[in-house]
Formats: structure tokens, C-alpha cells, sequence
């Protein structure tokens, strides 16, 4: 079974453009997270979606914002980068219906903002 | 609002030896999971154990063990017979539970980096 994808890699922007991350959740999974990780500052929640609705929404500000599409997969998109953009981020899908289960990871995109 | 609080940065313990990462959390809740994740240096978030708060017996996976104190609101984790694999950060993370408004999001500690010396 094909775990949770996030494309791309890598991504280098400049600063005060725009950046389009992408995750593609486990097959059955509705909810997908994403996760701001910073250097030294943890897992910061940025958005919750699931089944199509953004279910909550961490400490951030209106330039990061998102979607998840009819198939699950789910998109962020950053505007107008700042260069303390730069970080890991992850995204995380989970069968929300289920109760007790746990979130699985994807390997992250490494946004470089210069 | 849920917190949660890793009070060491760095640990570091030798191989074969047995060490104890902490973790507080603060929450009103009676119902929620707490977990424990492993980021290695490959940065793939992977589970290492899962504790529901209504039970009272601690959560065991192989070497990994939790001593959850629920009045106190502690979850630390124990990792006997460390090898070098154990290297990583360790996140401690709260999900409350149940459906509707903000049940179901992770919450995250900010991680122990944790090195196993030869």
C-alpha cells in the first residue's frame, strides 16, 4: 500500500512569490494535515482538512492557505514568501472516521525561500 | 487550547543503555491519544507507540514502553536496549478525541533530539 506522498522534494522560490505544495493521502484516509517545521521550533499545525472542508486552522496567516480535492489529495499554497518561510513541510493523512487511529507522514517538502 | 511540552532538547545515551524522554501536556479533556513519533535524520515522521487515556495499562512496542501518569498529565517514554537506529528527534503529540469542531488534530511537542553513542 502506497504511503503518503508530497511533491515536490524540494522547491526554491523567491521572495514574495508563490509556492504550491502537494500531498496525496493514504487510499481510504479523508483527512490530511499539514505541518510547518521550522528549524528548532517543532511541528507547527498550520490546516486540517477533511472530506473536502478545512476542519481547523493553526496560527498562521492568510497568505498560507489551501484545499483538498474530491480524491483526498490536498494542496497549500504559500503567497508572497517570506524568507522565514523557508522550512519542512509535512503533511500527514489519516482516517478520520476511525477512532484511535494514528496519522501517518509523508517525507515533507523542503521549502527554500530566497 | 492543548499544549504540549518537551522540557529536554537533547539527550544523548549509550548503546544498550536505557533512556527516558518527557512529556507534559495540558488539556481539559477527559477523552484524547497521546503518541509518541520518531523523525530520523531521513526526516520520515514514523509512529513508535499510541496510548489512549481511558486506559490505565501503559503502552508497550517491543523496547518502547510509556509510563503515563493521567492526573499529572505526563507521558514519558522509555526506550531500553537503545541502539544506534535510535537516533532521531522524538515528538511527543495529543489528539483529542471524538468527531466534530477540533477533535482529531495532532498536537506536537517541539522534539528531543536524542543520540545513541557506541
Amino acid at each position: 500500500e502506497a504511503g503518503v506522498t508530497q511533491s515536490p522534494t524540494h522547491l526554491i522560490k523567491t521572495r514574495g512569490q508563490q509556492a504550491t505544495l502537494r500531498c496525496s493521502p493514504i487510499s481510504g484516509h479523508t483527512s490530511v494535515y499539514w505541518y510547518q517545521q521550522a528549524l528548532g521550533l517543532g511541528l507547527q499545525f498550520l490546516l486540517w482538512y477533511d472530506e473536502g472542508e478545512e476542519r481547523n486552522r493553526g496560527n498562521f496567516p492568510p497568505r498560507f492557505s489551501g484545499r483538498q480535492f474530491p480524491n483526498y489529495s490536498s494542496e497549500l499554497n504559500v503567497n508572497a514568501l517570506e524568507l522565514e518561510d523557508s522550512a519542512l513541510y509535512l503533511c500527514a493523512s489519516r482516517n478520520y472516521r476511525v477512532a484511535k487511529t494514528e496519522a501517518f507522514f509523508g517525507q515533507g517538502t523542503r521549502l527554500t525561500v530566497v | 487550547a492543548q499544549t504540549v511540552t518537551q522540557s529536554q532538547p537533547e539527550m544523548s545515551v549509550q548503546e544498550a543503555e536505557t533512556v527516558t524522554l518527557s512529556c507534559t501536556y495540558d488539556t481539559s479533556e477527559s477523552n484524547y491519544y497521546l503518541f509518541w513519533y520518531k523523525q530520523p535524520p531521513s526526516r520520515q515522521m514514523i509512529l513508535v507507540i499510541r496510548q489512549e487515556a481511558y486506559k490505565q495499562q501503559n503502552a508497550t512496542e517491543n523496547r518502547f514502553s510509556v509510563n503515563f501518569q493521567k492526573a499529572a498529565k505526563s507521558f514519558s517514554l522509555k526506550i531500553s536496549d537503545s541502539q544506534l537506529g535510535d537516533t532521531a528527534m522524538y515528538f511527543c503529540a495529543f489528539m483529542k478525541q471524538g468527531y466534530g469542531g477540533s477533535q482529531g488534530n495532532l498536537i506536537f511537542g517541539k522534539g528531543t533530539k536524542l543520540s545513541v553513542k557506541p
